[in-house]
């Protein structure tokens, strides 16, 4: 199983809204990341947590706050965002060492007005 | 930084092959992915090569590795409509504790009848 669920599909809010896009794993992986992703590009990565620790945050905006309660679950929370925040937010997960892989989930989009 | 390229575009007869290639700068690389995006979805992992690797085969799929002209390519056997999207090739390196992806901006895929 390399399954890695996301919620909820969709989001629409305004820029005086908070809310959190939530991302789980059950594949005991120890690595959780993530990404936004625009039209036709690439993702673009936001941050990593790693054994449940934020190892890396890519210089992303504090109206933009990650959460790893458990080694199962990844949150990100959402407040104050600008229409330009909209995007395609996705989450992966890795097992842990040098040479694994990342597994995505479906993804969130999300629409700010 | 790293630099991983591919070509944006490519228009496939359903039933023939299509080639996908990516090139990249940097000779560490050391695992090197190929994803599938359908239109509103997540990333799909397809395969995987190691860098010690020329050729990994997977059903229609066939990865060549040529790593003295840091190239990489993703050939789709019987191409059918299913196959339409977009392709990212990705690298990582094993001295990324993280395992951070460097990724191309993506080929599109379209198959016609």
């Amino acid at each position: 199983d390399t399954e890695v669920t996301q919620t909820p599909k969709h989001l629409v809010m305004g820029m005086t809204n908070k809310k959190s896009l939530k991302c789980e794993q059950h594949m005991g992986h120890r690595a959780m990341y993530w990404y936004k992703q625009k039209a036709k590009k690439p993702p673009e990565l936001m941050f990593v947590y790693s054994y449940e620790k934020l190892s890396i945050n890519e210089s992303v905006p504090s109206r933009f706050s990650p959460e790893c309660p458990n080694s199962s679950l990844l949150n990100l929370h959402l407040h104050a965002l600008q229409p330009e925040d909209s995007a395609l937010y996705l989450c992966a997960s890795r097992k842990g060492g040098g040479t694994d892989t990342q597994y995505f989930g479906p993804g969130t989009r999300l629409t700010v007005l | 930084g790293e630099d991983v390229e591919q070509s944006l575009f490519l228009s496939v007869r359903e039933g023939d092959s299509s080639v996908i290639n990516c090139t990249y700068t940097d000779s560490s690389s050391t695992y090197l992915y190929w994803y599938k995006q359908e239109p509103g979805a997540g990333l799909q992992l397809l395969t995987y090569i190691f860098s010690n690797m020329d050729m990994k085969q997977d059903q229609r799929l066939t990865v060549l590795l040529n790593k003295k002209d840091k190239h990489l390519s993703l050939r789709i056997a019987d191409t059918q409509t299913g196959d339409s999207a977009i392709y990212f090739c990705a690298v990582s390196f094993s001295t990324d504790s993280w395992g951070k992806l460097q990724f191309g901006a993506g080929t599109q895929v379209v198959v016609t009848p």
